[in-house]
Parts: C-alpha cells; sequence; structure tokens
C-alpha cells in the first residue's frame, strides 16, 4: 500500500525565513503533484512535477523531486504572510490521477 | 470557462439518509475523481470516472456509489449516511490521453461541505 507521509505537520515561522517541507512515499512513482488549501476553500495546483530530478520554482517556491529517494521538497524562500495555508504532497498511482495525498502541513507565517 | 462546478456547496444530513452530489467538470475534461477530505486529514481517493464507468476505486464501501453521465458530468451518492461521513467532497477533473495516460493536470471544483447529525 502507498504511503505518503509529510513533515512537519504544522509550521510556524516568522517572514523572511526560509523553510522545507519534505515529502516521502514508499512506492515507486514518477508524478508528483504539490497543492495549496486555504481554510475552507480547494485546492490550488503549484506544481507538477514528472520525472527525477525535476525541480519547478514559482515566486518563493521551489519544488523538486528525488525519485529514487522517493522524496519530495518544498522550499520556501523569505516567506511571506501570504504563504500562510495547509500544503499538501500528492502522488499519483498508475499515471492515472488516482492520488494519494499526505496529512498536509499547515504553515503559518507571522509578522 | 467555468472550470469545475460542484453542487451543492453545503449540506446537511441525518444519519441512515442518502444523499447525492453532483459535479460538472471543466470544459474538455472527460475523467472525474471524488475525493472525501476530513476535517484537518488529506484528500482520500473515492473513486474515478471514465467513460461512463467506474475506473479505479480507492478503500470506500459500497455505500458510496456514483454515475457518470454523457457529457462527462459525474454524481456520487452515499446511502445510509453515518457520523462519519461529514466531510469535504471534492471533484476533481482531467483529461485522458489517447494512451490511457492521464498527461495533464486535474482541476478541482469547490468542494461539498456534507455535515451528517
Amino acid at each position: 500500500e502507498l504511503k505518503v507521509e509529510q513533515n512537519p505537520l504544522f509550521l510556524s515561522m516568522q517572514e523572511g525565513k526560509n523553510y522545507t517541507i519534505y515529502c516521502n512515499y514508499s512506492t515507486t512513482s514518477d508524478r508528483l503533484y504539490w497543492y495549496r488549501q486555504d481554510p475552507g476553500k480547494s485546492l490550488e495546483s503549484l506544481f507538477v512535477l514528472l520525472s527525477n530530478g525535476a525541480v519547478k520554482q514559482e515566486g518563493r517556491l521551489m519544488a523538486s523531486l528525488d525519485t529514487k529517494a522517493r522524496l519530495s521538497t518544498l522550499h520556501i524562500t523569505a516567506a511571506v504572510h501570504d504563504l500562510s495555508a495547509t500544503y499538501f504532497c500528492a502522488v499519483d498511482i498508475d499515471s492515472n490521477y488516482q492520488l494519494i495525498w499526505g496529512a498536509g502541513t499547515k504553515l503559518i507565517i507571522k509578522p | 470557462d467555468a472550470g469545475v462546478t460542484q453542487s451543492p456547496t453545503h449540506l446537511i444530513k441525518t444519519r441512515g439518509q442518502q444523499v447525492t452530489l453532483r459535479c460538472s467538470p471543466k470544459s474538455g475534461h472527460d475523467t472525474v475523481s471524488w475525493y472525501q477530505q476530513a476535517l484537518g486529514q488529506g484528500p482520500q481517493f473515492i473513486f474515478q470516472y471514465y467513460e461512463e464507468e467506474e475506473r479505479q476505486r480507492g478503500n470506500f464501501p459500497d455505500r458510496f456509489s456514483g454515475h457518470q453521465f454523457p457529457n462527462y458530468s459525474s454524481e456520487l451518492n452515499v446511502n445510509a449516511l453515518l457520523l462519519g461521513d461529514s466531510a469535504l467532497y471534492l471533484c476533481a477533473s482531467s483529461q485522458e490521453s489517447g494512451t490511457g495516460v492521464c498527461d495533464t493536470e486535474a482541476f478541482f471544483g469547490q468542494g461539498t461541505r456534507l455535515t451528517v447529525v
């Protein structure tokens, strides 16, 4: 059974700091997604990582994928308050969009 | 393009009742997946519909059933509701390529918040 583990589950940080969220998964997969969810809202796609070594960046967020280590990271650079949200990673079984999700990382960025 | 739309947005039901949730996929998308997200947790895959058939199913009991219509819209039905069925139900649509691999990202609707009392 595929398991996806995120850590930390909760992160409180000051604006301007850097931090990394980790996503480990237990079986082979070449497709990994990062989503953002604001309280009471739906899921917003951030990154789609489709191959080993993939790195994508958007603003202050950068995601990478190491399929050999079964590890993805979401790095936050010089955090700002607007990035406060819950971040999920999700792994695609069989590349057909049956996603297995991590528990989420609740990120709070204090001014 | 309205994107993925779900209805209703909120719903309150009594234990033992039945509920139907609806989803209209993004224009051009033909595959619909349903997820259950309990409060404070990550989404759980319920099932996926393609060509009007259930193609994949997660670890959910038979009380959860679905349907896809020729226009690609979908319904999720839950019978004999339990308190534990209270959750945000999310619909995601995607486009299937001819090879059987979904090669575009999926888009999520705003969800239906179901409360069972």
